[in-house]
């Protein structure tokens, strides 16, 4: 069964601490995606793996920065979190063709006091 | 740069109703136009794509979608509507030879009953 899925599903920080959400494929895809997504904007994409240890900045990288030591999981992270990365997270994947489809886990929603 | 614009935020049918739901995209070169649709709480799920040949792509659950190169136009249609069809749908656009996708703001689709 060809699933993303996205760890935890729900979580609530105070500004300052850390946060680390994480994103696990069974389909050996080699690219993953990192967006946030907020009300009226889409999805904006954060970061861009290709695949272990090739990760490439995307439209809105600051404040964040990835780790993808194996192919299946790729992470996330927030050092010292602020109240505007309040926000629900979206992790992806897709054959290294992309060929323009991507497959979504059910996201994240991270909400930072 | 691409961009993609969804004109219409809200869109409010009732079940049995056909529906259009519009895109139109800015790029110069090679692309795949993509839609994507989002139940409230969920992750995007992948309905069609369209790259070349045909300009009309079916995709799931009786969509369609068909491309205008002269219109820079990648509309969604559904001839008759079921409550369920009710979601957030994203029309996305990626070059071809690069896998990030680009999406629009997201149009709304109610479906009354």
């Amino acid at each position: 069964d060809m699933k993303v899925t996205q760890m935890p599903r729900y979580l609530i920080k105070r500004m300052g601490e850390n946060v680390l959400l994480e994103c696990g494929q069974d389909m050996s895809h080699e690219t993953m995606y990192w967006y946030r997504q907020d009300p009226g904007l889409g999805l904006q994409l954060i970061y861009i793996s290709y695949d272990v240890d090739s990760n490439s900045e995307g439209d809105i990288p600051k404040g964040y920065r990835v780790s993808r030591k194996k192919r299946e999981h790729f992470s996330l992270i927030l050092d010292s979190a602020k109240t505007n990365q309040t926000s629900v997270y979206f992790c992806a994947s897709s054959l290294s063709g992309g060929a323009g489809e991507q497959y979504f886990g059910p996201g994240t929603r991270l909400t930072v006091l | 740069t691409q961009t993609v614009s969804q004109s219409d935020a809200h869109v409010t049918v009732f079940e049995g109703d056909s529906v259009e739901l519009r895109c139109n995209y800015s790029y110069g070169g090679s692309i795949y136009l993509s839609w994507y649709i989002q139940h409230h709480g969920h992750g995007l799920q992948f309905l069609l794509k369209y790259y070349s040949g045909n300009p009309v792509v079916q995709g799931v659950n009786g969509f369609e979608a068909e491309f205008s190169k002269s219109d820079s136009s990648f509309h969604l249609r559904k001839a008759s509507v079921h409550w369920s069809d009710s979601a957030v749908y994203f029309c996305a656009v990626s070059a071809t030879n690069y896998n990030v996708l680009y999406f629009g703001s997201g149009t709304k689709l109610t479906v009354e009953p």
